[in-house]
């Protein structure tokens, strides 16, 4: 078993939808990142969230310590949104992240 | 500002060569990660560099090593190449006090 799941592995939506990306992992960490890579294979980083709850435009991220599992959502998707989504984790004392295996999601006008 | 560079865009190479990737840190980062990617994986943790010195290491075998230059840029060399070592290599850099990573474009070796 990964120690970083995520769901579903490919969504499709149509443009305007609300969008729901999963992560769940089995380690402690001390933080969680949401990735966003392109066709082509740049990445950006998303958010780095330790607790709580992040918004940058129509991107909120959730995170629940507790349950070990956090959410990316994407509010009034665009075409634009179309990528490979991937969350990753920091556990604690050490630098490195671990990846999940990313959730592919097209968005169609 | 540059991001975060890396050379060459792409790569061919046979199996038993040896390859050298290059990777330039965004300004004022001091610290920099490199990640194996395969087609249809999420990124695999090779290792991190900090002061010139690998700090952490993932799962790799000593084929793969790297170094770390004064001005931060770093390299990542794998000898003995395989088949299976044919995927995008990710470079990433950021700030030893803080882990927020910015992410090059990455290499894609394809090893014959």
């Amino acid at each position: 078993k990964n120690e970083v799941e995520q769901s579903p592995q490919n969504l499709t939506a149509q443009e305007g939808e609300f969008i729901t990306i999963n992560c769940s992992y089995s380690v402690g960490i001390s933080a969680l990142h949401w990735l966003q890579q392109h066709p082509g294979g740049g990445i950006v980083s998303l958010f780095m969230l330790s607790s709580g709850k992040k918004k940058h435009g129509r991107l909120i991220a959730t995170i629940n310590i507790q349950e070990k599992h956090s959410s990316l959502h994407i509010t009034a998707s665009h075409p634009r949104d179309s990528a490979v989504y991937i969350c990753a984790v920091e556990p604690y004392n050490t630098d490195k992240l671990i990846f999940g295996t990313g959730t592919r999601l097209q968005v169609f006008p | 500002d540059a991001g975060v560079t890396q050379s060459p865009t792409h790569l061919i190479k046979t199996r038993g060569q040896q390859v050298t990737l290059r990777c330039s840190p965004k300004s004022g980062h001091d610290t920099v990660s490199w990640y194996q990617q395969a087609l249809g994986q999420g990124p695999q943790f090779i290792f991190q560099y900090y002061e010139e010195e690998e700090r952490q290491r993932g799962n790799f075998p000593d084929r793969f090593s790297g170094h770390q230059f004064p001005n931060y840029s770093s390299e990542l060399n794998v000898n003995a190449l395989l088949l299976g070592d044919s995927a995008l290599y990710l470079c990433a850099s950021s700030l030893a006090a803080f882990n927020e990573q910015f992410f090059g474009p990455g290499t894609r070796l394809t090893v014959l």
